[in-house]
């Protein structure tokens, strides 16, 4: 059982490059989210998924794509990447949105280092 | 609006004292959680506790205890004889009903020196 994973680690961009950011959980869970972590902002909500096949935006989802075409895998994708978008991305995922199954608790890939130059 | 509050930016404090890291949080639901993550230096963020709004019961487990109070909208987050292992980031979140998010905190980065 490994969790949720993030591939890849660290990635340096050129402006203007695009790439796609994979994560992966064997959990089973339902809903699944992309964070970006920056300098004293905390995480930011860029886009999440409640289910195979659906996404929504979050906080700053401006200059991202995501799709999920299968349950355990969830995409990122940078189309034409900006230094502004230098962060570390956090993929998380959680079984449901039920409260009353207590199973809501978010759990978190280890993060992938982007720097765009 | 839901928003989440964490004043104390950066915390230091010697081995073995006491640190309470503050939590304020807002929102309209009335059936919500809270969740306390720790980032190490490491960078993974790891799941801590998570709290219903209808427990107002606080928890401990270990060094590790947790006030919730409604009264207050407040998480408060306090370890007990800190040691070094306890430098980290610490995240409070909440995520209501309403919304299919957790909104995070901004963060108290602790530094707890030998």
């Amino acid at each position: 059982n490994a969790g949720v994973t993030q591939t890849p680690k660290f990635r340096v961009l050129k402006t203007g490059q695009s790439m796609t950011l994979l994560c992966a959980q064997d959990m089973n869970h339902e809903y699944m989210y992309w964070y970006r972590q920056d300098p004293g902002m905390g995480l930011r909500l860029i886009h999440y998924s409640v289910g195979e096949g659906t996404t929504a935006k979050g906080e700053v989802p401006d200059g991202y794509n995501v799709s999920r075409l299968k349950k355990q895998n969830f995409l990122l994708g940078l189309e034409s990447a900006a230094p502004s978008q230098t962060s570390v991305y956090f993929c998380a995922s959680s079984y449901s949105t039920s409260m009353t199954s207590g199973s809501e608790t978010q759990y978190f890939g280890p993060g992938t280092r982007l720097l765009v130059l | 609006a839901q928003k989440v509050t964490q004043a104390q930016t950066e915390i230091s404090v010697v081995e073995k004292e006491d640190v309470t890291l503050d939590c304020v949080y807002e929102t309209r639901d009335t059936t919500y959680y809270l969740f306390w993550y720790k980032q190490p230096p490491s960078g993974e963020l790891v799941f801590l506790i998570r709290r219903n709004s209808f427990d107002e019961q606080n928890e401990i487990s270990g060094r590790y205890s947790w006030n919730f109070q409604k009264s207050t909208s407040s998480f408060n987050f306090t370890i007990t004889a800190s040691q070094v292992v306890d430098s980290a980031v610490y995240f409070c979140a909440l995520r209501g009903t309403s919304y299919d998010k957790v909104i995070f905190g901004p963060g108290t980065s602790l530094s707890v020196i030998p």
